[in-house]
């Protein structure tokens, strides 16, 4: 089956430093990707949605310039968190769409537990 | 009224008895339906996706009652390892972007 990875699977910070998440495709071409975040006991909240190639697509609410999404290849989207505050701190998980999906099934990636201090 | 419903429960079970999850959606258009199972800080997984005529996975079953807006899952002969969370997952308008209800906490006890 299709395999989503992300790095890191854990991260922990200090306030005000940026962090970079990566969601990669490995044995499968991504043309969409969605990030997640998911508080505790929350359902997950779509970020944003990013295509290969062109700028994401933000969810309301969600502020474009504090989480960065760059999706530069088929197989490869990353989302920076800018100058992190505690209140950040959450899961964060990304998805992934095939380029010959003929399904709406989107693929996992395993997380990123991201802390604040 | 949120877009997917669930009964955030936890629901406590007695291994090997049939528990039912119960979920309402509120966008009448909606065309796809799936529940994902999520382990505790894992990331969601598919169960299965819900169709029309209602679809059978071993023990698992799923419903979808268009009329009334409401998609079920039955989960026969509980095993301890069916302990999750039950994700109900409604896809909305456009984009392939995924409604996630809240979720229902499952507990099979021994």
């Amino acid at each position: 089956g299709a395999v989503v990875s992300q790095h890191p699977s854990r991260v922990i910070c200090k306030s005000g430093t940026s962090v970079k998440i990566e969601c990669r495709s490995l044995d499968f071409q991504a043309t969409t990707m969605f990030w997640y975040r998911q508080f505790p006991k929350q359902s997950l909240m779509l970020m944003a949605t990013s295509n290969e190639g062109s700028k994401a697509t933000y969810e309301q609410g969600v502020e474009k310039d504090k989480f960065l999404i760059n999706h530069a290849s088929l197989t490869l989207s990353t989302l920076t968190v800018t100058s992190a505050h505690p209140e950040d701190s959450s899961f964060y998980i990304c998805s992934a769409r095939g380029v010959l999906a003929v399904t709406d099934t989107q693929y996992f990636g395993p997380g990123t537990r991201l802390t604040v201090l | 009224r949120k877009e997917v419903e669930q009964d955030p429960g936890p629901f406590n079970v007695p291994e090997g008895a049939t528990v039912a999850f119960n979920c309402t959606y509120s966008n009448s258009a909606s065309q796809s339906f799936f529940w994902y199972r999520q382990d505790c800080r894992k990331e969601p997984k598919l169960l299965m996706s819900v169709y029309s005529s209602g679809n059978e996975d071993g023990r698992f079953t799923a419903q979808l009652n268009r009329a009334s807006q409401y998609i079920s899952l039955l989960i026969r002969d509980s095993k301890l390892s069916d302990s999750a969370t039950y994700l109900c997952v409604v896809k909305g308008d456009s984009n392939y972007q995924l409604i996630w209800g809240a979720g229902t906490k499952l507990i099979i006890k021994p």
